[in-house]
C-alpha cells in the first residue's frame, strides 16, 4: 500500500535560515505529490504539488522536486518567516479515488 | 462561494452517545472524504465516496458509518461514541480529475468524555 514518511519535528529555526523538511514515499505507479500547510487553529491549505517525475512545484517561496529515483518529495524554502510557523502535510493522491495518504506532519517554529 | 462545509465546529459526547458529523461541498465534487487527525499521526482516512450511492472503507473505518444519497453531502455518523474517537475530523473533496487537490473543510472537533 501506500505509505509517506516525513522527519519528525519540531524543527525550530531563526527568522531568514534555510528550511528542509524530508518527505519520501512508497506508492503504486507515480502518484502526485502534494504538501499541504495547517495553521494554528486552521484547516488545511495546498502548498504546493508536483504531477510526474522531476516536476517543481512552487508557491511562497517554498519548493519541492519530484524525485523518482530517490522516491522523495523534500519541501525547502530559502529564508524562512515568523508566519511560516505552522504544520506541514507531505501526501500522495490515491489515483483513481481522490483520497490521500499522508505522513505525519512536521511542526515549523520560526523565532524573530 | 462556500467550498467545504463543516458542521459544527466543536461538539462534546458522553461515551455511548452517537451523533453525525455534518459536510456539504457546493463545488459539484464527485468524489469526497472524511479524515481524522490525531497528534503524531497525521491524518488518517476514514470513509471515502467517489460519487453518490457509492462509499468504501479506508485506513480506520471501525466505529463509523457513512452514506452518500447526494452529490452535495456525505455525513460521517458514530453509532456509539467512544473515547478512542476523541479526534479532529476533516471533510474533503475533489473534482477527480487527475493531480487536482482536495478542498478541506474548516474540521470539527469532537471530545468523547
Amino acid at each position: 500500500g501506500n505509505s509517506v514518511t516525513q522527519m519528525e519535528g519540531p524543527v525550530t529555526l531563526s527568522e531568514e535560515a534555510f528550511l528542509t523538511i524530508n518527505c519520501t514515499y512508497t506508492a503504486t505507479g507515480y502518484p502526485s505529490l502534494f504538501w499541504y500547510v495547517q495553521y494554528p487553529g486552521e484547516g488545511l491549505q495546498l502548498l504546493l504539488k508536483a504531477t510526474k517525475a522531476d516536476d517543481k512545484g512552487s508557491n511562497k517561496g517554498f519548493e519541492a522536486t519530484y524525485r523518482k529515483e530517490t522516491t522523495s518529495f523534500h519541501l525547502e524554502k530559502g529564508s524562512v518567516q515568523v508566519s511560516d510557523s505552522a504544520v506541514y502535510f507531505c501526501a500522495l493522491v490515491r489515483l483513481g479515488y481522490s483520497t490521500l495518504t499522508f505522513g505525519k506532519g512536521t511542526m515549523l517554529l520560526v523565532s524573530p | 462561494n462556500a467550498g467545504v462545509t463543516q458542521t459544527p465546529k466543536f461538539q462534546v459526547l458522553k461515551t455511548g452517545q452517537s451523533m453525525t458529523l455534518q459536510c456539504a461541498q457546493d463545488m459539484n465534487h464527485e468524489y469526497m472524504s472524511w479524515y481524522r487527525q490525531d497528534p503524531g499521526m497525521g491524518l488518517r482516512l476514514i470513509h471515502y465516496s467517489v460519487g453518490a450511492g457509492i462509499t468504501d472503507q479506508g485506513e480506520v473505518p471501525n466505529g463509523y458509518n457513512v452514506s452518500r444519497s447526494t452529490t452535495e453531502d456525505f455525513p460521517l455518523r458514530l453509532l456509539s461514541a467512544a473515547p478512542s474517537q476523541t479526534s479532529v475530523y476533516f471533510c474533503a473533496s475533489s473534482g477527480g480529475r487527475p493531480n487536482e487537490k482536495l478542498f478541506f473543510g474548516s474540521g470539527t472537533q469532537l471530545s468523547v468524555l
